[in-house]
């Protein structure tokens, strides 16, 4: 089954202790990208990769780390996490043609 | 201003009822045009894709987009209690596909 697959999928964490938010995706697809999604905000892109070793900024980078060392996984680190990163995350890969698919969210609360 | 519109909601209607989401956009450049939908704790899912002006249709769902207007629609017909879901429009253009602009999302509650 094509999917994308994110963990943990809850988290509840405190100020400054670094963690990563895992992300892999089955589907060969080169793109991938990570989103949070904030009430009255919707969806905003934090970081996008088009292929292996290659990522850039998207509008909410700040606070954020991505790599990308296989095609498959796109990992989220929060180096040192603070309230305002409270929130949803998505991870999504995309096909050739444009259409994302999301993972089923993870939800990040620094206390 | 943000660069994409949606109402909140929540929308509310009866089992069976015609239902029209919307979006307005600012940056005229916007040339694709996404309806995603989303239940409640998943990850949104891509409903329909659309280029340009004109209309898309997809079983009970139709896209519909006004450039002129800078206006997206989406329209459920017939609908049932599982289109209940807060539906998100995106949108990009050439050149920034790598860059997908959501509005806020519309929850919708369709009511047996």
């Amino acid at each position: 089954e094509a999917q994308v697959t994110q963990n943990p999928r809850y988290l509840i964490t405190v100020t400054g202790k670094k963690l990563t938010v895992t992300c892999s995706q089955n589907m060969n697809h080169e793109y991938m990208s990570w989103y949070r999604q904030d009430p009255g905000l919707g969806l905003r892109q934090i970081y996008y990769s088009m292929n292996v070793e290659v990522t850039d900024k998207g509008d909410v980078p700040e606070g954020y780390k991505v790599s990308r060392k296989e095609k498959r996984n796109f990992p989220l680190i929060l180096e040192s996490p603070s309230p305002n990163q409270t929130s949803l995350y998505f991870c999504a890969s995309r096909t050739g043609l444009g259409e994302l698919f999301f993972g089923e969210g993870s939800r990040l609360t620094v206390l | 201003q943000k660069e994409v519109e949606q109402d909140p909601g929540p929308l509310s209607v009866p089992e069976g009822a015609i239902v029209s989401l919307n979006c307005t956009y600012s940056n005229s450049a916007f040339q694709y045009f996404m309806w995603y939908r989303q239940y409640s704790r998943k990850g949104p899912e891509l409903l329909m894709y659309t280029y340009s002006s004109g209309n898309k249709e997809d079983g009970r769902f139709t896209a519909q987009v006004d450039k002129s207007s800078k206006y997206i629609s989406l329209f459920i017909r017939d609908s049932q209690p599982s289109d209940s879901a807060t539906y998100l429009c995106a949108m990009t253009y050439h050149g920034a596909t790598n860059k997908l602009i959501f509005g806020t999302g519309t929850l919708l509650a369709v009511q047996p």
